[in-house]
C-alpha cells in the first residue's frame, strides 16, 4: 500500500512570491494535516481538512490557505512568501479524526530567498 | 494549555545499551491520546504507537516498551539493546478528543538519539 506522498520535494522561491505545496494521502484515508517543521520553532499544526472542508486552523496568518479535492488529495498556498517560511511542510493523513494516528509523508522543502 | 515536554535535547549512548526517552504531557481534557514518532535523517515521521487516556497499560513491541502514567502525566518510551538503526528524532505528540483544538497533534521539541557502534 502507497504511504502519504508529496511533491514537490523541494521548492525554492522568492520572497514575496507564492509556493504550491501538494499532498496525495493513503488509500481510503479521508483527513488529511498540514504540518510546518522551522528551524527553531519545532513541529506546528497548520491545517486539517475532512472529507473537503476545513475542519481547523493553527496561528498561523491567511496567507496560509489549502484546499481539499473530491480524491481527498490536497493542497497547501502559501502567498506573499517571507523569508521565515522556509521549512519543511509535512503532510499526513489519517482514517478519520481525533483517535486515529496520522501517517507523514516525507515531506517539501521550502527554501524562500 | 496543551503542552508536551521532552527534556532530553540529545541523548548519545552505545549499541546495546537500554535508553530511555521521557515525555511528559499536559492537558485539561479527559480524554485523549499519545504519540511517539521517529524523524530519521531522511525527515519523514514515522508512527510507532498510540495510546488513549483510557488506557494505561504499558506495551510492548521487540525492542520498544511504553510505560503510560496518568498519575505523573508522562509517557515513556524504552528501546532495549539499542541499535544504530535507532538513531533518530522521536517526537511526543498528544491529541484532544473534543474543542477547538480537534484533529491538532501537539508535538514535544524531539529527542535526538544518536546510538554509536
Amino acid at each position: 500500500e502507497a504511504g502519504v506522498t508529496q511533491s514537490p520535494t523541494h521548492l525554492i522561491k522568492t520572497r514575496g512570491q507564492q509556493a504550491t505545496l501538494r499532498c496525495s494521502p493513503i488509500s481510503g484515508h479521508t483527513s488529511v494535516y498540514w504540518y510546518q517543521q522551522a528551524l527553531g520553532l519545532g513541529l506546528q499544526f497548520l491545517l486539517w481538512y475532512d472529507e473537503g472542508e476545513e475542519r481547523n486552523r493553527g496561528n498561523f496568518p491567511p496567507r496560509f490557505s489549502g484546499r481539499q479535492f473530491p480524491n481527498y488529495s490536497s493542497e497547501l498556498n502559501v502567498n506573499a512568501l517571507e523569508l521565515e517560511d522556509s521549512a519543511l511542510y509535512l503532510c499526513a493523513s489519517s482514517l478519520g479524526t481525533v483517535s486515529y494516528e496520522q501517517y507523514f509523508g516525507p515531506g517539501t522543502r521550502l527554501t524562500v530567498t | 494549555a496543551q503542552k508536551v515536554t521532552q527534556a532530553q535535547t540529545e541523548i548519545s549512548v552505545v549499541e546495546k545499551e537500554d535508553v530511555t526517552l521521557d515525555c511528559v504531557y499536559e492537558t485539561r481534557d479527559t480524554t485523549y491520546y499519545l504519540f511517539w514518532y521517529k524523524q530519521p535523517p531522511s525527515g519523514e515521521l514515522v508512527f510507532l504507537i498510540r495510546r488513549n487516556s483510557f488506557d494505561e497499560q504499558n506495551e510492548i513491541s521487540g525492542r520498544y516498551s511504553w510505560n503510560f502514567q496518568k498519575s505523573t502525566s508522562s509517557f515513556n518510551f524504552t528501546i532495549t539493546a539499542s541499535q544504530v538503526v535507532d538513531s533518530a528524532v522521536y517526537f511526543c505528540a498528544l491529541s484532544e478528543a473534543r474543542g477547538s483544538t480537534l484533529g491538532r497533534l501537539y508535538f514535544g521539541r524531539g529527542t535526538q538519539l544518536t546510538v554509536w557502534p
